[in-house]
């Protein structure tokens, strides 16, 4: 079974624009969980998607979207983007959203100039 | 709500020598916990994970952790360390929400292992 894919693998954007990530979850898995990785932060939950809800939400401000298809494939928007949004974004999913392992994609580094 | 400490963001071991990474929890109900290993460049794979069945968890690549209600502990532990187990180590702790529809991971700040030769 393939894993989880992230595109792109790598991104360089400027202050002010705006970006769409994107995650393939594993076949039949039906969660996708986004991820923000800083080295000051850590690790931090954005948000999660289950058959296209959004059943889960962190303490992002609202220039941080996602949304999921009917196939499940997740996309993560990041509106007028800062400095500090420059960061790993890891995306994991899982078959079910219960304590289920969640297995997670490459990332996808985004650096904000 | 859930959180999770480790202790020592850098250890440092010789090859063949015993890894010990501390993770505490804090959650108001019982949790699931789980270590993950992060690889440079690379995303986390899971090592092990608790869900409330056997306290002694064994998991791949010879690690294993022990889950202790009484101390709220949750370390990882190897008899012997080898070179290519050299990476971050994270533990999370995930809780359910009300009717147990979703479980969202709240990972430790992560420590980072070098194995000396």
């Amino acid at each position: 079974k393939a894993g989880v894919t992230q595109t792109p693998r790598y991104l360089i954007k400027t202050r002010g624009q705006q970006v769409t990530l994107s995650c393939s979850p594993i076949s039949g898995h039906r969660s996708v969980s986004w991820y923000q990785q800083t080295p000051g932060q850590g690790l931090q939950f954005l948000f999660e998607y289950f058959s296209e809800t959004q059943r889960n939400k962190g303490n992002f401000p609202g220039r941080f979207s996602g949304r999921q298809f009917s196939n499940s494939r997740s996309e993560m928007n990041v509106s007028t983007l800062e400095l500090g949004d420059s960061a790993l974004y890891l995306c994991a999913s899982s078959s079910s959203g219960t304590p289920d392992t969640q297995y997670f994609g490459p990332g996808t580094r985004l650096t904000v100039l | 709500a859930q959180s999770v400490t480790q202790l020592g963001s850098h250890v440092s071991v010789s090859e063949g020598a015993l890894v010990l990474l501390r993770c505490n929890y804090s959650s108001s109900v019982p949790p699931y916990l789980f270590w993950y290993v992060q690889y440079p460049n690379q995303g986390l794979q899971l090592l092990l994970k608790y869900t409330s069945a056997a306290t002694l968890v064994k998991g791949i690549n010879g690690f294993e952790a022990e889950f202790k209600k009484s101390e709220t502990s949750f370390h990882l532990t190897k008899p012997s360390a080898h070179m290519s187990d050299a990476a971050e180590y994270f533990c999370a702790v995930s809780v359910g929400r009300s009717g147990g529809s979703n479980y969202k991971l709240t990972f430790g700040k992560g420590t980072l292992l070098t194995v000396n030769p």
